[in-house]
């Protein structure tokens, strides 16, 4: 049973214009949260973070917002581009761990 | 700068076959760990080590062993390759698990 949900396999964005992506997890136990971004043949690299103190963070043009009583948090892209096209995964620490939802395919289309 | 290393890049196995993934980081990180990553599944972890001589099970371990003899390298054997394993895996490390994780380029496997 995945506790770390990314329920929309894929995203197109015209370039420009904002990308949002969605995480879901289900242990109100995680308090450390990550996105990581993922290019064809090369491994995941980090990209921004929040801890459950905050509720948003920002990085240049990637904020990441968490809303703790739904257990949701999400990635916003201002302004897209297409070196943004890439795999993007949410993962959240869970102890010693660090467990990863299904990741989400974006497109930026210019 | 090498960061994580990972050999060799591409492998192919017939059911049965054993081999070893290798993995290498020069950051003096404590913790390392492996992940698989499948198609709709996401980032699934393996095994992992918090330093050296400690390793424990992660998500998926069965059919993998591994062992931490140095901070440096964090090889993962596969005792019978099964074409259930075919699949990119992952080697990644960081100073503790609450830092950010830096991942080596992968390992292509199948398994025929």
């Amino acid at each position: 049973d995945q506790q770390v949900k990314q329920n929309s396999p894929s995203l197109s964005v015209q370039e420009g214009r904002i990308s949002i992506l969605n995480c879901d997890y289900t242990n109100s136990m995680f308090d450390y949260f990550l996105w990581y971004k993922k290019y064809p043949a090369e491994g995941p690299t980090f990209l921004i973070s929040i801890s459950s103190i905050k509720d948003k963070n920002e990085d240049g043009r990637f904020t990441v917002f968490l809303n703790k009583s739904a257990k949701h948090l999400s990635l916003h892209i201002v302004p897209s581009q297409p070196g943004d096209s890439a795999v993007y995964f949410c993962a959240a620490i869970d102890g010693n761990k660090l467990v990863f939802g299904a990741g989400t395919i974006l497109r930026v289309k210019s | 700068n090498a960061g994580v290393t990972q050999t060799p890049k591409f492998q192919v196995l017939k059911t049965g076959q054993s081999m070893t993934l290798q993995c290498a980081q020069d950051m003096n990180h404590e913790y390392m760990s492996w992940y698989r990553q499948d198609p709709g599944m996401g980032l699934r972890l393996i095994h992992y080590s918090v330093g050296a001589g400690i390793t424990d099970q992660g998500e998926v371990p069965n059919g993998y062993n591994v062992s931490r003899s140095t901070t440096e390298d964090f090889p993962l054997r596969l005792l019978s390759a099964a074409p259930s394993q075919t699949s990119v895996y992952f080697c990644a490390s960081s100073y503790t698990t609450n830092e950010k994780l830096f991942f080596g380029s992968g390992t292509q496997l199948s398994v025929l």
